[in-house]
């Protein structure tokens, strides 16, 4: 079957740098993506990665490995507003999105 | 603004009532998406509907019904529903998605289904 796992729930202090990890098992791999998605709002798209390697997008970084099935989410400089869940979620072979359940991330002042 | 209203935001029904969820979007896509949320869950895709055609999904009980009238407005008519239907319905869109190109899903707000 297909699988997406990430961590339920991270902890983290204002000013520091978060790494959330995603591993995946899907037939066929067409791009992973990351959201963001603030308690009670919709998910807003972060960033795409389809080819190995890392994507910088101002404080923000995606990364993937797909030999080893493995991405992660990289936040620097962490904010208050950096308070929300995380979703990972890959487009399988037949162009369909696979989501993991989410990574809750709390940003502690 | 992410170009992808629903209506309504929040929605209390019994058992025996039907009702529609509706959601319209804005942006010139060509592929419409409904998802349900609950806590702690992945996302569930229940339907999509690509260039206006209806892509079944078997695991979605016969009591959500979908309708997608023209490509910038989608509907989930409600009938019978069960207290476990209670969760957040989202509506997405996209372009239909292609080779190495991102063509993102783009939600809208989300329904908050309570059953009683």
């Amino acid at each position: 079957g297909q699988n997406i796992d990430q961590p339920t729930e991270m902890t983290a202090t204002e000013g520091a740098i978060v790494q959330i990890n995603c591993t995946y098992q899907t037939s066929g791999f067409n791009g992973l993506f990351w959201y963001q998605q603030h308690a009670g709002e919709a998910p807003t798209f972060l960033s795409y990665n389809v080819l190995d390697g890392l994507e910088e997008k101002g404080r923000f970084s995606s990364f993937l490995s797909r030999s080893k099935g493995y991405s992660y989410l990289l936040l620097k400089e962490l904010q208050m507003k950096d308070s929300a869940s995380y979703l990972c979620a890959v487009r399988d072979g037949n162009y369909q999105l696979i989501w993991g359940a989410g990574t809750k991330l709390i940003i502690k002042p | 603004e992410t170009g992808v209203t629903q209506t309504p935001r929040h929605l209390v029904m019994g058992m025996t009532n039907k009702k529609s969820l509706k959601c319209e979007q804005h942006l010139g896509h060509n592929a419409m998406y409904w998802y349900k949320q609950s806590a702690k869950k992945p996302l569930e895709l229940m339907f999509v509907y690509s260039l206006e055609e209806r892509v079944e999904n078997n695991s979605v009980p016969s009591r959500f019904s979908p309708e997608c009238p023209n490509s910038s407005h989608l509907f989930l008519h409600l009938h019978t529903l069960q207290p476990e239907d209670s969760a957040l319905y989202l509506c997405a869109s996209s372009q239909t998605a292609a080779a190495g190109e991102a063509y993102e899903q783009y939600f809208g707000p989300g329904t908050r289904l309570t059953v009683t």
